[in-house]
């Protein structure tokens, strides 16, 4: 069975600078899609980016980018120029195509310090 | 865009009592729909899950059902609620493959 782990139960970073939240999944397939989540304190889960496995290019959304090790099944979510609103649990998640069944992580909490 | 309402947004609930919490969605048509609970620090944990009217599959056997009487709405209910229901209930629609929440509801059972 897949399963996705996130071994950092908390992380912080001071504002300005850049942090690194892991992600680890452990599956059979060639083929999925690994996703990372925000939920800031409003409890409201926010796409922050997404990866197709077959793609070998690192997704990137402005100051959020991830660096993929498919070979490693390695998922990290790298924040650049951290910001106060950046502060939220952030959760990995893994689908296999042609499944509607999210594999979420536990999550990890940033803190961001002014 | 999509839109994705539940409600209530809290719920306070006495131990035995009935259930009944709304998703409905606006902006798309024939999504899947998702219910997830959330405990206090936990990751999520998917309950439901339904592709069409009518379609539902059951993820964690307890004492929670799904129903999806219309093409975009979403209902999670129970005969009788226990302690360990409390969390956070998270509705999601997706399509493709990504998925988008709604704002959640907080269930308290007392």
């Amino acid at each position: 069975a897949q399963t996705v782990t996130q071994s950092q139960p908390e992380m912080s970073v001071q504002e300005a600078e850049t942090v690194t939240l892991s992600c680890t999944y452990d599956t059979s397939e060639s083929d999925y899609y690994l996703f990372w989540y925000k939920q800031p304190p409003s409890r409201q889960m926010i796409l922050v980016i997404r990866q197709e496995a077959y793609k070998q290019q690192n997704a990137t959304e402005n100051r959020f980018s991830v660096n993929f090790q498919k070979a490693a099944k390695s998922f990290s979510l790298k924040i650049s120029d951290s910001q106060l609103g950046d502060a939220a649990m952030y959760f990995c998640a893994y689908l296999a195509p042609g499944t509607y069944k999210y594999i979420f992580g536990t999550g990890t909490r940033l803190k961001v310090l002014a | 865009s999509q839109t994705i309402h539940q409600w209530p947004a809290t719920l306070v609930q006495p131990v035995g009592s009935p259930l009944s919490l709304e998703c409905t969605v606006e902006g798309t048509s024939n999504p899947n729909l998702y219910w997830y609970r959330q405990a206090a620090g936990r990751g999520l944990q998917l309950l439901f899950y339904s592709v069409g009217i009518g379609q539902i599959s059951s993820e964690v056997p307890q004492n929670l059902s799904a129903s999806r009487p219309q093409d975009r709405q979403f209902i999670l209910s129970s005969k009788k609620l226990l302690l360990s229901d409390s969390g956070f209930y998270l509705c999601a629609q997706g399509q493709g493959y990504e998925q988008y929440f709604g704002p959640g509801t907080r269930l308290t059972v007392t």
